[in-house]
């Protein structure tokens, strides 16, 4: 099973920021995303599709129907900037590439 | 929360061995599932074996299958991946990841390099 994401975004800061991540029938499936800054472990951000983990800001959003989830970023702001993977929670636990978010 | 601390890593010749552990800092390691993740250099995610609370069941992704073996001791809130037959592309950064409905808990890291 494949998950493909762009390998870059870019937003303006307050902007929107949304990230897309594709698969066959991945509405099927749930959806986590992960955020990693450079040098840092990654960090859970959203589960289930759209569930924030405590602590996480609620300007992080999820939604995920038919073959694309999308995480979406709103009033984006610099320390946003950083890499956001997707992951299927199927049995393969398979990632997506990683998209690139800049923030300029 | 529990913090997990990934140690083992180091250089290794090809065709060689390794064993990575990961020490959680509290008993609530038992109530969480784990998985080993890797990143090479400049790469992306890659899950690489998952096992069970009970430790009862274990998989892994076909690129290590036959050559890694996750285990767990949970009376020492300990995970393990012994890795045999290492090859170039196994060079990764390798995480401890504690699971329940997603990969909730990550640990610091350990650099594993196969070269020779």
């Amino acid at each position: 099973y494949e998950l493909t994401q762009p390998p870059s975004v870019s937003v303006s800061p307050g902007q929107t920021a949304s990230i897309t991540c594709s698969g066959d029938k991945l509405g099927d499936k749930y959806v986590c995303w992960y955020q990693q800054k450079p040098g840092q472990s990654p960090i859970l951000v959203i589960y289930q599709d759209t569930k924030r983990p405590l602590g996480i800001p609620e300007r992080f959003s999820g939604s995920n129907s038919g073959n694309t989830a999308t995480l979406t970023i709103s009033g984006t702001q610099a320390m946003d900037e950083a890499d956001y993977y997707c992951q299927a929670w199927d049995s393969s636990r398979v990632f997506g590439g990683g998209t690139k978010l800049t923030v300029l | 929360e529990v913090q997990l601390l990934e140690s083992g890593g180091g250089l290794v010749q090809p065709g060689g061995s390794l064993r990575l552990s990961c020490a959680a800092s509290e008993s609530t390691f038992s109530s969480y599932a784990m998985n080993w993740v890797r990143q090479g250099p400049g790469k992306g995610l890659e899950w690489v074996s998952g096992i069970v609370i009970s430790g009862g069941s274990t998989n892994y992704a076909d690129s290590v299958k036959g050559r890694f073996t996750i285990s767990r001791d949970n009376a020492k809130n300990t995970l393990y991946l012994q890795m045999t037959s290492l090859r170039a592309e196994d060079t990764a950064v390798y995480y401890c990841v504690g699971s329940n409905d997603a990969f909730d808990i990550w640990g610091q890291g350990t650099m594993v390099t196969v070269s020779s």
